[in-house]
């Protein structure tokens, strides 16, 4: 199973700014994912995010909101701009498992917006 | 599209009891299935899946899960619980797209254990 490591691990942002949220791997991955948890519910997927192409959005979400970057095969960054209280959230990524289509997780960033 | 339903939200069980947390999925062709765990804090830990074969699945920490197809179900079992096992759990179902799998997650089961 691939470590995932992810920065900050929390923070309590003003309306308006934009905060950038790192995923780092111990391992080369091909898929990486963006997940957001909202208070008390489950995981909705953001965007699925390959090397070397434009991140896929899901329906709901787009790239003037949720830029994200996949420089190389262990790093993705996701920014949540111009924040409104709605943001706050668990925002976790996740990682494709070349061996049988396991997703792993890491420990997620707690986003609070005022 | 895929989706799941875990129709308990909430469920408490005395420490040393069985347990079992209700999954059912919708999807087209043969699913692939997941149990995951949070700990309060905590990122989601894998428990256990299914892709093929076999279908009773063994997982970590003393959990089993069975697909029914014809219940499109995925339940996940314990015979025993212990205190440390109240965690939120979640069932997924994937769908290999494209080369990838993108996972649609449950509302989750909070679990409370009694001591």
């Amino acid at each position: 199973s691939a470590v995932i490591s992810q920065k900050p691990s929390r923070d309590i942002c003003q309306r308006g700014t934009s905060l950038t949220i790192q995923c780092q791997v111990d391992s080369q991955v091909t898929m990486m994912f963006w997940y957001r948890q909202q208070p008390g519910q489950s995981l909705t997927l953001i965007a699925t995010a390959n090397q070397g192409s434009e991140a896929t959005y899901e329906s709901g979400f787009v790239i003037d909101k949720f830029p994200i970057s996949r420089p190389n095969l262990t790093f993705s960054t996701l920014t949540v701009s111009n924040m409104s209280p709605e943001d706050s959230s668990i925002y976790l990524c996740s990682v494709l498992s070349g061996r049988a289509a396991e997703q792993f997780f890491g420990p997620g960033t707690r986003l609070t917006v005022l | 599209a895929q989706s799941v339903t875990q129709p308990d939200i909430h469920i408490t069980v005395s420490e040393g009891a069985s347990l079992e947390l209700r999954c059912n999925y919708s999807y087209g062709a043969t699913p692939y299935l997941f149990w995951y765990v949070q700990s309060p804090g905590q990122g989601l830990q894998l428990l256990l899946k299914y892709f093929s074969g076999d279908t009773l699945v063994q997982g970590i920490k003393g959990f089993e899960a069975e697909f029914k197809r014809s219940q499109s179900s995925f339940n996940l079992r314990k015979p025993s619980v212990h205190w440390s096992d109240a965690a939120e759990y979640f069932c997924a179902v994937g769908a290999n797209t494209g080369g990838g799998n993108k996972l649609t997650f449950g509302t989750g089961t909070q679990l409370k254990v009694e001591l």
